[in-house]
């Protein structure tokens, strides 16, 4: 079945770039999700990228999306405390209206 | 209102007990989902309503866990008989669906916390 991966833990000083990365194995993904997740809070969808595209900026948030090697970043400019959370990354296939999940990477920065 | 709600917030349960846990979603969204999230993980799917078709149960990891659906509105994921490794947070989504028409956003409650001691 399909397969997404996530780093776990990722640290930044605020008011630097914070990369947060993904990779994934089906090759037939539509579209690739971020959502973002406060402490005790559901899930906040932050973005999404349609597999036909190579990028997508949204104000400080920049998806790059790389699918020769099934590889998907979300970059986060200017990271400030309000972003500490957990990022997940989750890819919808056309073939049905699942997501799949990574397991989430906890973004922490740091003043 | 605006968004996917859910009841209660946090459910604490003694092992062998049955539980209800109920998911309002987004007024006019006809796909409804279930997720599973254990502490420290990722999400893990558990069943998907689609207007009137039959649901999609293919993540329900045993016969004690079922979901009904009212329509197109509440739902509602029964555990039977719970076990301790039942205890995760209980995530609910919707989305537009089949009525979507390309990209099909899923939209999160807050989810249920559940503890089975």
């Amino acid at each position: 079945g399909e397969d997404v991966e996530q780093s776990l833990f990722l640290s930044v000083r605020e008011g630097d770039s914070s990369v947060i990365n993904c990779t994934y194995t089906d090759s037939s993904s539509t579209y690739l999700y971020w959502y973002k997740q406060e402490p005790g809070a559901g899930l906040q969808l932050l973005t999404y990228i349609f597999s036909n595209m190579d990028m997508k900026q949204d104000q400080r948030l920049t998806v790059l999306l790389n699918k020769k090697d099934k590889h998907l970043s979300l970059r986060i400019a200017d990271t400030q405390t309000g972003d500490s959370a957990i990022y997940f990354c989750a890819d919808h296939t056309g073939g049905g209206n699942k997501l799949t999940f990574g397991t989430g990477t906890q973004l922490k920065v740091e003043l | 209102g605006a968004g996917v709600s859910q009841s209660p917030s946090n459910k604490v349960t003694e092992k062998g007990k049955d539980v209800e846990l109920r998911c309002d979603p987004i007024s006019g969204h006809t796909a409804l989902y279930w997720y599973r999230q254990r502490l420290g993980q990722g999400l893990e799917f558990l069943i998907y309503f689609q207007g009137n078709s039959a649901p999609d149960k293919s993540g329900l990891p045993s016969d004690r866990f079922s979901a009904e659906r009212t329509g197109e509105s509440v739902s509602t994921l029964t555990i039977q008989r719970t076990q301790q490794e039942d205890s995760a947070v209980y995530l609910c989504a919707s989305s537009l669906g089949d009525n979507a028409g390309g990209l099909d956003t899923q939209y999160f409650g807050p989810g249920t916390r559940l503890t089975v001691l």
